[in-house]
């Protein structure tokens, strides 16, 4: 099946520093990619649609100068962490429609950061 | 209301027991629907997507209800390996999916 690779899967930073994560479609073309946050029992909350080739959509109360998104290629996008806090950790899950649109999402393995 | 709800359980259950899950989704335009599986600290994997006619899938059953806008997941004969949090998710347009907060179950020998 469809392959989604995300790293790293797990990063510790301190407070004020960037991070970024990969999300990559390892065997398919992905035109939309979208990034999911989920704190600890809580459930995935959509965070931006990352569409390639053009800005990414956010959701409301998403700030797009904090998480800031590229998706410049059909395989790979990227999710940035602009100054981070603790309260940005979390566990970042990216998932990937192949451009084929069967309709299923594939997710990748999903990447916990803590911020200390 | 949330736009995805779901009992957040848990429910604890002996193994070989019957259990089922509901979701209930607002948007009545809302047009496919999944269940995905997800054990602590993974990422959720797809168990099966749910018609209005009904699918099976060994002993997991989906179902889907369009006029009450809820589906249901039945799980038969439950397994140790069944314990995990159970998402229901609703596709409302262009491949995004919103989540409901998950069901946890407990599998007990």
């Amino acid at each position: 099946g469809a392959v989604v690779s995300q790293h790293p899967s797990r990063v510790i930073c301190k407070s004020g520093t960037s991070v970024k994560i990969e999300c990559r479609s390892l065997d398919f073309q992905a035109t939309t990619m979208f990034w999911y946050r989920q704190f600890p029992k809580q459930s995935l909350m959509l965070m931006a649609t990352s569409n390639e080739g053009s800005k990414a959509t956010y959701e409301q109360g998403v700030e797009k100068d904090k998480f800031l998104i590229n998706h410049a290629s059909l395989t790979l996008s990227t999710l940035t962490v602009t100054s981070a806090h603790p309260e940005d950790s979390s566990f970042y899950i990216c998932s990937a429609a192949s451009i084929t649109n069967t309709g299923e999402l594939f997710f990748g393995e999903g990447s916990r950061l803590t911020v200390l | 209301r949330k736009e995805v709800e779901q009992d957040p359980g848990p429910f604890n259950v002996p193994e070989g027991a019957t259990v089922a899950f509901n979701c209930t989704y607002s948007n009545s335009a809302s047009q496919s629907f999944f269940w995905y599986r997800q054990d602590c600290r993974k990422e959720p994997k797809l168990l099966m997507s749910v018609y209005s006619s009904g699918n099976e899938d060994g002993r997991f059953t989906a179902q889907l209800n369009r006029a009450s806008q809820y589906i249901s997941l039945l799980i038969r004969d439950s397994k140790l390996s069944d314990s995990a949090t159970y998402l229901c998710a609703v596709n409302n347009a262009g491949n995004m999916l919103t989540f409901g907060g998950g069901t946890r179950l407990m599998v007990k020998p």
